[in-house]
C-alpha cells in the first residue's frame, strides 16, 4: 500500500496569513493527489482533485501543486471558515489512502 | 441535488452484525462506483470498500477483508455494507461516497452525512 504522510499535524496561523500544507506519498503517484476539508461533525469536502484542479465552487485563494512524490496545499490567505482538518489522498493505485491529516488552528 | 443518506448503524457487540444502507438521489446512481469510508473517533479517514457500477467488481481494504460485504441495488438507488464479526476496532462514523467523475473513482465528491458505528460489550 502507498503511504501518505502530511506535515505539519497541526498549524496555527491568523487570519489573512498564507498556508501551506505538504503531503509525500511513498511511491510515485504521478498526478494523482487529492486534498479534502473536514470540519468537525461533517464530512469531508473534495477541495482540489488531481493535485492542482479546483473543484467547483471552492474559492480560488486555495491551489495544488506537486507531483511524483511530493504535494502542496496553499492557502493563499486564510479566511475564519478555512479552519479545519485537511487530508490529502492518493488515488494512483488500489487501496486509495489518506495522509493523518493537517489541523488549521486559529492563532 | 446530489445526496448520500447512509442508516443502520448503533451499538453492537463484538462478533456480532450490522448491515448499513446508504439511499442515494439527485444522480444517475449506475453511473458511479460507489464507496465506503470510515473515520474513528478522533482519527483520520480510512477507505474500506468499493463495487463497480454493475457489481462486477469489489475490492476492500485489509482490515475487514472477509468480515464486510459491499452491494448494491441500481434500482433501489441504495449501496450496503454487511458488516459481520465486528471488533472494537471497527468503531467509527461510515461513510458512503460518490466519485466525482464516473472515470475517477477514487475521488470523492458527494458523501453522505455518516452513520456511527459502535463495537463495544
Amino acid at each position: 500500500d502507498i503511504q501518505m504522510t502530511q506535515s505539519p499535524s497541526s498549524l496555527s496561523a491568523s487570519v489573512g496569513d498564507r498556508a501551506t500544507i505538504t503531503c509525500r506519498a511513498s511511491q510515485s503517484i504521478t498526478g494523482y493527489l487529492n486534498w479534502y476539508q473536514q470540519k468537525p461533525g461533517k464530512a469531508p469536502n473534495l477541495l482540489i482533485y488531481a493535485t492542482s484542479s479546483l473543484q467547483n465552487g471552492v474559492p480560488s485563494r486555495f491551489s495544488g501543486s506537486g507531483s511524483g512524490t511530493d504535494f502542496t496545499l496553499t492557502i493563499s490567505s486564510l479566511q475564519p471558515e478555512d479552519f479545519a482538518t485537511y487530508y490529502c489522498q492518493q488515488s494512483y493505485s488500489s487501496p486509495p489512502t489518506f495522509g493523518q491529516g493537517t489541523r488549521l488552528e486559529i492563532k | 441535488q446530489e445526496q448520500l443518506e447512509e442508516s443502520g448503524g448503533g451499538l453492537v457487540k463484538p462478533g456480532g452484525s450490522l448491515r448499513l444502507s446508504c439511499e442515494a438521489s439527485g444522480f444517475v446512481f449506475g453511473d458511479y462506483y460507489l464507496s465506503w469510508i470510515r473515520q474513528a473517533p478522533g482519527k483520520g479517514l480510512e477507505w474500506i470498500s468499493y463495487i463497480s457500477t454493475s457489481s462486477t467488481f469489489t475490492s476492500y481494504a485489509d482490515s475487514v477483508k472477509g468480515r464486510f460485504t459491499i452491494s448494491r441495488d441500481n434500482v433501489k438507488k441504495s449501496l450496503y455494507l454487511q458488516m459481520d464479526n465486528l471488533r472494537a476496532e471497527d468503531t467509527a462514523v461510515y461513510y458512503c461516497a460518490r466519485p466525482h467523475s464516473s472515470v475517477r473513482f477514487m475521488e470523492w465528491l458527494t458523501w453522505g452525512q455518516g452513520t456511527l458505528v459502535t463495537v463495544s460489550s
